[in-house]
């Protein structure tokens, strides 16, 4: 049990479906993260949310779109995906910036557009 | 963000250490070095961090060199469950939040 869990751990979705990711820590964490895992490339950062106010945006095109509604959940919701999107998209928590405090991973979310 | 340079492969006999280098030459006197290690069908999770001298902790050592240019990262005696990527990175810690920018890690295979 990490602490982070997401939801669905499975999703297949169209290019024209709208369908939404969700993530949410019981850690006290004050900072959450999306990142992108594709086949054969690097974890790949999307958004930064720190004290529920977004912090980066990693040049993610504007398809998905990123809500935290308070600091225990985030979402990305997803809408006229593209088959180049379906990867793995992770989520993780930690406690705010000004240390090196380390980051929890939740288990992620397998997405595959058809 | 300072970049990492590690083997992208490493095999290692069940039982016995490990050692994974990591180079970051261009490494700022801020930057932290952190190893997060990725497990088959799950997320990352992480090892140690350090900044100028050695850490040890449950899972692993951190050996950190003096001009703090390279590290190592040390599994004192691997086990099956160790066959993971190990990832070196370097952060610096800002005031919202810390981000990690993973590079391609090195596969570590622990055989029987």
């Amino acid at each position: 049990e990490t602490g982070v869990t997401q939801t669905p751990r499975h999703l297949v979705m169209g290019m024209t479906n709208k369908k939404s990711l969700k993530c949410e820590q019981h850690l006290g964490h004050n900072a959450m993260y999306w990142y992108k895992q594709s086949a054969k490339k690097p974890l790949e950062l999307m958004f930064v949310y720190s004290l529920e106010e977004r912090v980066e945006n990693n040049s993610v095109p504007s398809r998905f779109s990123p809500e935290c509604p308070n600091s225990s959940h985030l979402f990305l919701h997803l809408h006229t995906l593209q088959p180049e999107d379906s990867a793995l998209y992770l989520c993780a928590s930690s406690q705010g910036g000004g240390a090196p405090y380390e980051q929890y991973f939740g288990p992620g979310t397998r997405l595959t557009v058809t | 963000d300072a970049k990492t340079t590690q083997p992208n492969s490493m095999e290692s006999n069940e039982e016995e250490p490990v050692h994974l280098p990591c180079n970051h030459s261009t490494i700022s006197g801020t930057d932290y070095i952190h190893w997060y290690r990725q497990l088959p069908s799950q997320g990352p999770e992480y090892v140690i961090h350090g900044l100028t001298s050695n850490v040890n902790n449950r899972m692993a050592s951190l050996a950190i060199a003096e001009d703090r240019k390279s590290s190592t990262l040390i599994l004192h005696r691997a086990t099956l469950r160790d066959a993971a990527v190990y990832y070196c990175i370097l952060t610096t810690p800002q005031t919202g939040a810390n981000n990690l920018f993973f590079g391609t890690g090195t596969r570590l295979t622990v055989i029987p």
